[in-house]
């Protein structure tokens, strides 16, 4: 089975300069999730999709920050514009359940440097 | 503020030794306990789920939850070299039962097995 795969592996972008991922979910999974982690912390929730419906945004910095899922399958997070506190690793992961558990996979993540 | 805490060691043990890695959370309403692996450069990975107050063993692993305490942790029996990565305590801060919606990341601990 296919992993979570995610792409670009790296960006190098400049302050204000715009960068989007991409995020292609394991086949079948219907909630897929973004989250970012910075150097030394744990993953933070971003935004978590259910198909093509957002179901948590809470934690994403709407003024700068875009997500969207069309099709309930692919997804990409947009940052425009980036500032230097934007430099971390943002990982997409995909999840179903079974037999009421829910198991998250993380794809490799993106690693983001904002110069 | 809903947390997640752990000591970000390092944690240094001699190999073949057991590893205790601890995790506390703040919301009392948490049903779902999770501890991810990650090793350096590279994504979180599963490795235990707990959602019920005692133990639950998993080969070399153990994790511990006691939700009077809020307290959660996992033992690593026969520790090795390969054992050596960041241990993420995440916890499931919605009334999902077994979904990890909303998972809150601790900053994980650096666990080092010395040969």
């Amino acid at each position: 089975e296919a992993g979570v795969a995610q792409s670009p592996r790296y960006k190098i972008i400049e302050k204000r300069q715009s960068v989007a991922f991409w995020c292609n979910p394991i086949s079948g999974h219907a909630t897929l999730y973004w989250y970012q982690q910075i150097l030394g912390q744990g993953p933070k929730l971003l935004i978590q999709f259910q198909n093509n419906g957002v179901v948590d945004d809470s934690q994403l910095p709407k003024d700068r920050f875009s997500a969207e899922r069309l099709k309930g399958v692919d997804s990409t997070l947009k940052i425009q514009p980036a500032k230097l506190e934007d430099s971390a690793v943002y990982l997409c992961a995909s999840s179903f359940k079974f037999w009421g558990q829910e198991t998250q996979y993380f794809g490799p993540g993106t690693r983001l440097l904002v110069l | 503020q809903k947390e997640v805490e752990q000591n970000s060691g390092p944690l240094s043990v001699p190999e073949g030794a057991i590893a205790s890695l601890n995790c506390t959370y703040s919301d009392r309403g948490s049903q779902s306990f999770f501890w991810y692996r990650q090793y350096s450069g590279k994504s979180p990975e599963l490795i235990m789920s707990i959602y019920s107050n005692g133990d639950k063993e998993d080969g070399r692993f153990t994790a511990q939850l006691n939700k009077a305490s809020q307290y959660v942790s996992l033992l690593i029996r026969d520790s090795q070299p390969s054992d050596s990565a960041t241990y993420l305590c995440a916890v499931n801060i919605g009334p999902y039962g077994g979904s990890q919606g909303n998972l809150i990341f601790g900053k994980g601990t650096k666990l080092s097995v010395k040969p």
